[in-house]
């Protein structure tokens, strides 16, 4: 059973508008959660992440919300540009865990 | 120079043949990873190493196996190669420390198994 979930496999934005990419996850002993971005013939890279113990962070346009009690973290990019289009990829993580689990990914087209 | 490289980038091999995916770091951690990628799935792990004597099994690790030569070096192998194997293969990194969870990874190698 998935314990990171991506629900929505694709997402089309407006160049300059709001970006919401959504994750939800079963595991209540995650404690640290991950956005990767991920073009094509590229590895994933590091975006942005966050602690159980914030409910926001942001960095340039880039914000991850956290709501424990729901499970549920969400990626706002704000204004989206062309370049953001890539598949991004939702990660969790238990304190004494060893890996990164992953969600299928969402994929985000730009247009301008 | 990229932190993270991985060589082959692509491979073509035929069912039953021996394959090596070398994975090379530059940014000094010890931690290192090998992870599969399907279509329309999400990134899933095959081996771990936290040092050169210590060697893990991630979730999905029948069929492969590992080699943690030096600090800086971690290879995969497919003993012997089926068709089911051919997805994306990605190596990671991470530093120690509680304060470093983010893992860095290379370019991916694209494998295919006929």
């Amino acid at each position: 059973d998935q314990q990171v979930k991506q629900n929505s496999p694709s997402l089309s934005v407006q160049e300059g508008r709001i970006s919401i990419l959504n994750c939800d996850y079963t595991n209540s002993m995650f404690d640290y959660f991950l956005w990767y971005k991920k073009y094509p013939a590229e590895g994933p890279t590091f975006l942005i992440s966050i602690s159980s113990i914030k409910d926001k962070n942001e960095d340039g346009r880039f914000t991850v919300f956290l709501n424990k009690s729901a499970k549920h973290l969400s990626l706002h990019i704000v204004p989206s540009q062309p370049g953001d289009s890539a598949v991004y990829f939702c990660a969790a993580k238990e304190q004494a865990g060893t890996a990164l689990i992953f969600g299928k990914g969402t994929t985000l087209s730009v247009s301008s | 120079d990229a932190d993270v490289t991985q060589t082959p980038r692509n491979r073509i091999t035929k069912t039953g043949k021996r394959i090596m995916l070398e994975c090379s770091q530059t940014k000094g951690h010890d931690r290192m990873y090998w992870y599969r990628q399907d279509p329309g799935l999400g990134l899933r792990l095959i081996y771990y190493s936290f040092d050169v004597k210590d060697i893990n099994k991630g979730e999905i690790s029948d069929g492969y196996s590992v080699s943690r030569q030096a600090q800086a070096k971690f290879s995969l192998s497919l003993e012997s190669a089926i068709p089911n194997q051919t997805a994306l293969y990605f190596c990671a990194t991470r530093g120690g420390g509680r304060l470093t969870d983010t893992q860095y990874f290379g370019p991916g190698t694209r494998l295919t198994v006929l």
